[in-house]
């Protein structure tokens, strides 16, 4: 099965700094079939059920500030928060869906705080 | 818009049983796998089960194969969830999400706002 590493598990950063979450796979979850990776990063704040923002490891979902950024490839992907806003406290998690059949593997999360 | 709607969360014994639903609307639900997703308290997210758009294809975290069975109804827009030999660890918020499209290998864009399940005497 292939594991997923979010670091760190919990981070400060100052309003209107740039937040950086790191997520690494135990395999790779590119396909060399349609060159995509098959990464997706989710917002949940307390209470609420996730919140897509990214797929295809750097797609941003519709609707969601393009303060939000993905980039990696292969087994290691970053979520980039930046101008960092008080509504974006929560914790973010990095899934893969590329295995088969399906795991869906979700890492551990990461709490974004403000500094 | 998209909107799923889970019940049948509660209290259960160790042991014991629990069906869970999720009612589906604002999109064509017989065209689309659909998922549980759960998440203990203070935890993080655990994929459960996925089930295809026409049942032929189910699939199972092997932390709760032989004792969960995901199922649909497609006439009637809803998923369902059913929950045997529940244990202390099966005490989670139950979300049903959908995946991208309706596609098996898509990002969840879509969840409900969950039912709370606990496991305890």
């Amino acid at each position: 099965d292939i594991v997923m590493t979010q670091s760190p598990d919990s981070l400060a950063v100052s309003l209107g700094e740039r937040a950086t979450i790191n997520c690494k796979s135990s395999q790779s979850v590119l396909s060399s079939s349609n060159n995509e990776n098959y990464l997706a990063w989710y917002q949940q704040k307390p209470g609420q059920p996730p919140k897509l923002l990214i797929y295809w490891a750097s797609t941003r979902e519709s609707g969601v500030p393009d303060r939000f950024s993905g980039s990696g490839s292969g087994t290691d992907f970053t979520l980039t928060i930046s101008n960092l806003q008080a509504e974006d406290v929560a914790v973010y998690y990095c899934q893969e869906y590329y295995s088969s059949p399906p795991k869906y593997s979700f890492g551990q999360g990461t709490k974004l705080e403000i500094k | 818009d998209v909107q799923l709607v889970e019940s049948g969360g509660g209290l259960v014994k160790p042991g014991g049983s629990l069906r869970l639903s999720c009612a589906a609307s604002g999109f064509t639900f017989s065209s689309y796998t659909m998922n549980w997703v759960r998440q203990a308290p203070g935890k993080g997210l655990e994929w459960v089960s996925s089930i295809s758009s026409g049942s032929s294809y189910i699939y199972y975290a092997d932390s709760v194969k032989g004792r969960f069975a995901v199922s649909r109804d497609n006439a009637d827009n809803s998923l369902f969830l059913q929950m045997n030999s529940l244990r202390a660890e099966d005490t989670a918020v139950y979300y049903c999400a959908t995946p991208r499209g309706g596609m098996v290998t898509a990002a969840f864009d879509s969840w409900g706002q969950g039912t709370r399940v606990t496991v305890s005497s």
